[in-house]
């Protein structure tokens, strides 16, 4: 069985430049999660899916960041425009919703410059 | 304070030893339980889930819990080199998967051979 797929593993962007990232869950995962890993730390929620509702977005940064899951399978995270704080790893993660058990993309690692 | 309270290392042992891994936490409502392991630039892979206070063992590792302490444990027997990751404790308020885990900030181990 495939896992959680993530695009693209790494992207360097100039400030201010927009970035995206996508995530395909694995298959009949109804929830979806977006993390933020700093360097040193544990993963923080952005953002969480219960298919394609937003349940929990009380962490992103809606003034750059946003968030969308068409058709409740994948998930895009956007950012416009890119600070260099924003510099970190970015790991989508689904789960089969009855039960705590969070299965991790390899993640994205974004470098702003 | 931070609800959940990880030493982050780093932590090197000889191959062959036991390694005892820890996190406290503050709100008494956490009631599941998890250790991620988290190789370098890869996402963290789930490990051990627990729910009740007490032991629970799977090969090398032994998942520990005491709620009235607010203290969890991850035993690794044997340490190999291949251990060498970051651990991250995760926990959360229910197991409906609609709760997102909170993470410690992980601890940093190193196998030496």
């Amino acid at each position: 069985e495939a896992g959680v797929v993530q695009s693209p593993r790494y992207k360097i962007i100039e400030k201010k430049q927009p970035v995206a990232f996508w995530c395909n869950p694995i298959s009949g995962h109804n929830t979806l999660y977006w993390y933020l890993q700093n360097l040193g730390q544990g993963p923080e929620l952005l953002i969480r899916y219960e298919n394609e509702e937003a349940v929990d977005d009380s962490q992103l940064p809606k003034d750059r960041f946003s968030a969308e899951r068409l058709k409740g399978v994948d998930s895009t995270l956007k950012i416009q425009p890119a600070e260099l704080g924003d510099s970190a790893v970015y790991l989508c993660a689904s789960s089969p919703g009855v039960n705590t058990e969070a299965f991790f993309g390899q993640g994205t690692r974004l470098t702003v410059v | 304070q931070k609800e959940v309270e990880q030493d982050p290392g780093p932590l090197s042992v000889p191959e062959g030893a036991i390694v005892s891994l820890n996190c406290t936490y503050s709100n008494s409502a956490f009631q599941y339980f998890m250790w991620y392991r988290q190789y370098s630039r890869k996402g963290p892979e789930l490990l051990m889930y627990t729910y009740s206070s007490g032991n629970k063992e799977d090969g090398r590792f032994t998942a520990q819990v005491d709620k009235s302490s607010k203290y969890i444990s991850l035993f690794i027997r044997d340490s190999q080199p291949s251990d060498s990751a970051t651990y991250l404790c995760a926990m959360s308020f229910t197991n409906s998967g609609n709760t997102p885990l909170v993470f410690g900030k992980g601890t940093r181990l190193s196998v030496i051979a």
